[in-house]
Formats: C-alpha cells, sequence, structure tokens
C-alpha cells in the first residue's frame, strides 16, 4: 500500500510569491494534518482536517491556508512568501481526526529566495 | 511555538554502546510518542506510551512514561549505525473538538561511529 505522498518533494520560490503543496494520506486515511519543520527543530503544527473540516490551526499568519477534497487530498497555500517560510513541510494522515495512529510523508522541502 | 525539554541536543557514540535521551515538559501529558526522522524524510513513530509508569519495548528500544506525566526517556541499546537520525519526542494536544495537534521536542541527534 503507498504512504503518505506528498508534492513536490522540493521547489525554490521568490520572496512574495505564492505556493501550493498537496498531500494524498493512506487510502482509508480521512484526517490529514501539516506541520512546518524549521532546520534544527522539531515540527511545529499548522492545520489539521479532518472529514474536509478544519478541526485545528496553529499559531500561523493568514497567509497560510489549506483545504482537503472529496478523496481526502489536501492542499496547503502560502501567500506572499518570506524567507522564513523555508522548511520541510509535513504532511501526516491517520484513519480519525484524535488518536496517535499518525503517518508522515517524506516532506516538501520550500526554499524561498 | 510550543515544544517539548529534550536532551541531549546531540550524541556521539561508538557501536554498541547503550544510548539514553530524556524529554521533560511543563505541562501534564496523557501520552508521549517517540520518533526518528532520518534525513529527508518524514518521522516515523518508534514507541507510543498511554500509561503513568509504563515501559514499552521495542527491539533494542526502550522508553517509560514518567510518574509525573511530565517527563520520558528513550534508551537504545547496542547501537548499530543504522541508528543514525535525529529522535523526537512529542505529545498530543487537544482542542475544544478532541483533535490534537502534536508539540515536539526539538530533537536530539545521534551519529554511530562503526
Amino acid at each position: 500500500d503507498a504512504g503518505v505522498t506528498q508534492s513536490p518533494t522540493h521547489l525554490i520560490k521568490t520572496r512574495g510569491q505564492h505556493v501550493t503543496l498537496r498531500c494524498s494520506p493512506i487510502s482509508g486515511h480521512k484526517s490529514v494534518s501539516w506541520y512546518q519543520q524549521v532546520l534544527g527543530q522539531g515540527p511545529q503544527f499548522i492545520f489539521q482536517y479532518y472529514e474536509k473540516e478544519e478541526r485545528g490551526r496553529g499559531n500561523f499568519p493568514d497567509r497560510f491556508s489549506a483545504r482537503q477534497f472529496p478523496n481526502y487530498s489536501s492542499e496547503l497555500n502560502v501567500n506572499a512568501l518570506l524567507l522564513g517560510d523555508s522548511a520541510l513541510y509535513l504532511c501526516a494522515s491517520s484513519p480519525i481526526g484524535t488518536g496517535v495512529g499518525y503517518t508522515f510523508g517524506s516532506g516538501t522541502r520550500l526554499t524561498v529566495v | 511555538g510550543q515544544q517539548l525539554n529534550q536532551s541531549p541536543q546531540s550524541m556521539f557514540i561508538q557501536e554498541g554502546e547503550d544510548v539514553s535521551m530524556n524529554c521533560t515538559s511543563s505541562s501534564i501529558f496523557n501520552t508521549w510518542l517517540w520518533y526518528k526522522q532520518d534525513p529527508g524524510e518524514g518521522p516515523v513513530l518508534l514507541i507510543a506510551l498511554y500509561k503513568a509508569g509504563e515501559l514499552t519495548s521495542n527491539g533494542r528500544l526502550t522508553a517509560q512514561f514518567g510518574i509525573t506525566r511530565k517527563d520520558s526517556f528513550l534508551n537504545i541499546s547496542a547501537s548499530i549505525p543504522s541508528d543514525v537520525g535525529i529522535y523526537f519526542c512529542a505529545g498530543p494536544l487537544y482542542n475544544a473538538g478532541n483533535n490534537r495537534k502534536l508539540i515536539w521536542g526539538l530533537g536530539t541527534s545521534l551519529a554511530v561511529n562503526p
């Protein structure tokens, strides 16, 4: 079975641009969470979606948004990119919105120049 | 953002040695998680602890949930080169809708000299 897949794996953007990151959860998983991991730190929670509804939001500016589609895949959008947005963006999926059964993807490495 | 206090920050050991790392929090957690992250990959769950005082093993890995519910440790016995990576502790915080986010430590970077 395929794990959590994220695309693209790497990308480079210029300050002020917009970026869309994509995540496909494990088949049957209905919850997707997004985390930002800056180099040398642990992941920081951005969003959780369950059954296409936002169920949790971390301390990130409104430039960050996300959505979940009927097939449970998800997009993370970041507008007006800043240099500080450079990070590894991780997507995790689980069967339900609670519990500890999260599986992480390999992430998207975003570099803002 | 919120984070757990994890130590040591890094370790460099000889193959075959045992390793110990720990994680503390000012808040009580009902679950403690230990993950390993390899370069270019996402974190992989190693051990989940659900009960204060619980001691759980996964092969050469052993983790304990502290009695106060504010700390946990992870031991790796007889380290091998593939143990190299960054080890994170994490704990879930629940919101009003009973949905959770994970709070993470800064990680312990482990290097093993063959």
